[in-house]
């Protein structure tokens, strides 16, 4: 199956600082989507990008398929970023994979 | 669009009983998909329904789980002899071909 791998790991920023969150992935896909898990544990769609560049007021995405990787951006980012956030691909099937994860944290 | 419903939010239950979990997806979605999510992993699928068929089951799915999906509509989830393993977020999502998948709120279960 589909391998995917997110980076860094952990992040740790000040409010108000950027961040980038990259997405590898291993085959070709037919969906790519960005998600934030929140507190509770519900996972919120944040963009469906399986190509090309999307924003969403701070947030923005770009997925390069051919080189089979998708960036998350975040501008001057608030407390109530933080949270896991997940990239999740899938082929031909449609079943998505996830990758384990990057933990923002973002410190007042 | 109302999103997809999951009851209960929480359950514990004890080691050896069974449990049903269900979901409601958005209507117009055709597919309905079950993940798990244990604590620092991100979630693993276990099985999916286009409109009342399962097509695919993980091999996580041990014969003491079972799905449902009867007409095409909501989706049930049972684990029978629950075990401490079994302890997890179970999380439903539905989507139509070519549209994102849209999640529940999941349901946490504890085995005690």
């Amino acid at each position: 199956g589909i391998q995917v791998e997110q980076s860094p790991p952990d992040l740790i920023l000040q409010e108000g600082a950027n961040s980038t969150l990259r997405c590898n992935f291993s085959d070709s896909v037919n969906n790519l989507q960005w998600f934030h898990q929140n507190p509770w544990g519900q996972l919120i769609n944040l963009f469906y990008i399986p190509s090309g560049t999307k924003q969403n007021g701070r947030l923005s995405a770009t997925t390069v398929a051919t080189e089979r990787y998708s960036l998350l951006y975040i501008s001057s980012s608030q407390t109530t970023d933080s949270g896991v956030y997940f990239c999740a691909v899938a082929g031909g099937n449609e079943k998505l994979t996830f990758g384990t994860g990057t933990r923002l944290t973002i410190i007042p | 669009d109302t999103g997809v419903s999951q009851d209960p939010r929480h359950k514990i239950t004890k080691r050896g009983q069974n449990v049903t979990f269900r979901c409601d997806p958005i209507s117009e979605h055709n597919r309905l998909y079950w993940y798990r999510q244990t604590l620092g992993q991100g979630p693993e699928f276990l099985t999916y329904f286009q409109n009342e068929a399962q097509l695919e089951k993980s091999r996580l799915l041990s014969d003491r789980f079972s799905a449902e999906r009867p007409k095409g509509s909501f989706s049930t989830l049972e684990i029978q002899r629950t075990e401490q393993g079994d302890s997890a977020m179970y999380l439903c999502a539905s989507s139509s071909f070519g549209r994102g998948y849209t999640f529940g709120s999941g349901t946490r279960l504890t085995v005690v």
